[in-house]
């Protein structure tokens, strides 16, 4: 079966640096896709990965390893308005998006 | 605003009753998708066009849910007899279709809540 595994929650400080983990199960693989969603609101494009390695986008990058199976989301400097859920998403073989359950990110001042 | 936009925002209906949602995508942008999305949870695909061409639909869908993209532009979902599972978050993204992995860019969302 295909599947997305990322932790439910996450807690850390305002300035610090967090990691979120993704691991996924697809028949085949087409890319890597990271979104956040705020609270009652849609999805926003984060990164893409489909060759392993880290891209980085500002405060924040992304790193795939394709031969494990896995993918994190690395957050910089985090402010108060990074606290939203981070969706973790892999492309099948038929082009479709298999999404996780999401990471809610908590920050603290 | 030139994003995905979605109306109604919020909808709230008895059991049993039909209700229609609209998508107006991103101008020019030939793909076109809908998900449904439950609160602790990622979003569920429900179907994909390509232009007006409806090309995969969601094996858990149900036949009370229909799509249709008519001109290649708007869509719209229906859900006939409404239940109280039907309740959640419709959304409706969009990618300009240059080639196969290109990004989705989703709508705020319509709130559907079945009483």
């Amino acid at each position: 079966g295909q599947n997305i595994d990322q932790p439910t929650e996450m807690t850390a400080t305002e300035g610090a640096i967090v990691q979120i983990n993704c691991t996924y199960q697809t028949s085949g693989f087409n890319g890597l896709f990271w979104y956040q969603q705020h609270a009652g609101e849609a999805p926003t494009f984060l990164s893409y990965n489909v060759l392993d390695g880290l891209e980085e986008k500002g405060r924040f990058s992304s790193f795939l390893s394709r031969s494990k199976g896995y993918s994190y989301l690395l957050l910089k400097e985090l402010q108060m308005k990074d606290s939203a859920s981070y969706l973790c998403a892999a492309m099948d073989s038929n082009y479709q998006l298999i999404w996780g359950a999401g990471t809610k990110l908590i920050i603290k001042p | 605003d030139t994003g995905v936009s979605q109306d109604p925002r919020h909808k709230i209906t008895k059991r049993g009753q039909n209700v229609t949602f609209r998508c107006d995508p991103i101008s020019e942008h030939n793909r076109l998708y809908w998900y449904r999305q439950t609160l602790g949870q990622g979003p569920e695909f429900l179907t994909y066009f390509q232009n007006e061409a409806q090309l995969e639909k969601s094996r858990l869908l149900s036949d009370r849910f229909s799509a249709e993209r008519p001109k290649g532009s708007f869509s719209t979902l229906e859900i006939q007899r409404t239940e109280q599972g039907d309740s959640a978050m419709y959304l409706c993204a969009s990618s300009p279709g240059q080639g196969h992995t290109d990004t989705q860019y989703f709508g705020p969302g319509t709130r559907l809540t079945v009483l």
